[in-house]
C-alpha cells in the first residue's frame, strides 16, 4: 500500500530555475494539500485542493502554482526558484473535504535546495 | 487567527523517564486538537486526537486531554523509550467550514538508553 507518494525526493536548483514537485495519493482522498517544513518554522500550508478541480491559497503560496491533475495527482511548481524556497516540501491528502477528523496522511517528503 | 505554542526543543530524556511537551492554542470556536509525530526521514503520522473539550487522546502510551480552560493540550507519556524519539507537532483544526489543520513548531525529543 503506497498511500502518498512524492518525487523527486532530493533535487538542486540554481536561480530562476522551475521544476514540479508530483505528489500522487492511491486512496482515493478528496483532499490534498501542499506544505512546507522549515527549521524553527514548523509546517506551513502553500496550498490545498478541497476536491478534484479546486485549488486554494494557503498560508505562504507566493512563488508557486498548483495542479490538481486529477483525484489522484496533485503538483506543485516553481517557476522561478529563489534561495529563500530551500525547503522540505510534504504533499499530504485527507478522506474528507476538510480536516475537522484530523488524519492528514503525509508523504516521505521532497528537499529541494536552491542555489 | 489560529496559531499553536509549542515548548522548544530538544527535549533530552533517559529511557523510562516521563514526558511532558506543552502545547496551548488560539482558535476561534471549538477547535479539533491533534498530535502528530515525525519520525527522522519519514512525512509526519497522526498520534492521537481529541475533538472536543475534556476529550482524552490516547495511543501508543501517548495521551493528552483537551483543556478548554487553559488552552492547552500537553503531550504525556509515562516511560518513554529510546523508538520515541522524534519531532512532535502539536496541530489544530477550527472546524469552520472548510478547514485546514494549523500545526506548531515542533519539538524534538531524543531519548538516550
Amino acid at each position: 500500500n503506497a498511500g502518498v507518494t512524492q518525487t523527486p525526493k532530493f533535487q538542486v536548483l540554481k536561480t530562476g530555475q522551475s521544476m514540479t514537485l508530483q505528489c500522487a495519493q492511491d486512496m482515493n482522498h478528496n483532499s490534498m494539500y501542499w506544505y512546507r517544513q522549515d527549521p524553527g518554522m514548523g509546517l506551513r500550508l502553500i496550498y490545498y485542493s478541497a476536491s478534484e478541480g479546486t485549488t486554494d491559497k494557503g498560508e505562504v503560496p507566493n512563488g508557486y502554482n498548483v495542479s490538481r491533475l486529477n483525484k489522484r495527482e496533485f503538483s506543485l511548481r516553481l517557476e522561478s526558484a529563489a534561495p529563500s524556497q530551500t525547503s522540505v516540501y510534504f504533499c499530504a491528502s485527507s478522506a474528507t473535504s476538510g480536516v475537522t477528523t484530523g488524519e492528514l496522511f503525509f508523504g516521505e517528503g521532497s528537499r529541494l535546495t536552491v542555489l | 487567527g489560529n496559531s499553536v505554542t509549542q515548548m522548544e526543543g530538544p527535549v533530552t530524556l533517559s529511557e523510562e523517564a516521563f514526558l511532558t511537551i506543552n502545547c496551548t492554542y488560539t482558535a476561534t470556536g471549538y477547535p479539533s486538537l491533534f498530535w502528530y509525530v515525525q519520525y527522522p526521514g519519514e512525512g509526519l503520522q497522526l498520534l492521537l486526537k481529541a475533538t472536543k473539550a475534556d476529550d482524552k487522546g490516547s495511543n501508543k502510551g501517548f495521551e493528552a486531554t483537551y483543556r478548554k480552560e487553559t488552552t492547552s493540550f500537553h503531550l504525556e507519556k509515562g516511560s518513554v523509550q529510546v523508538s520515541d524519539s522524534a519531532v512532535y507537532f502539536c496541530a489544530l483544526s477550527d472546524n469552520s467550514g472548510y478547514s485546514t489543520l494549523t500545526f506548531g513548531k515542533g519539538t524534538m525529543l531524543l531519548v538516550s538508553p
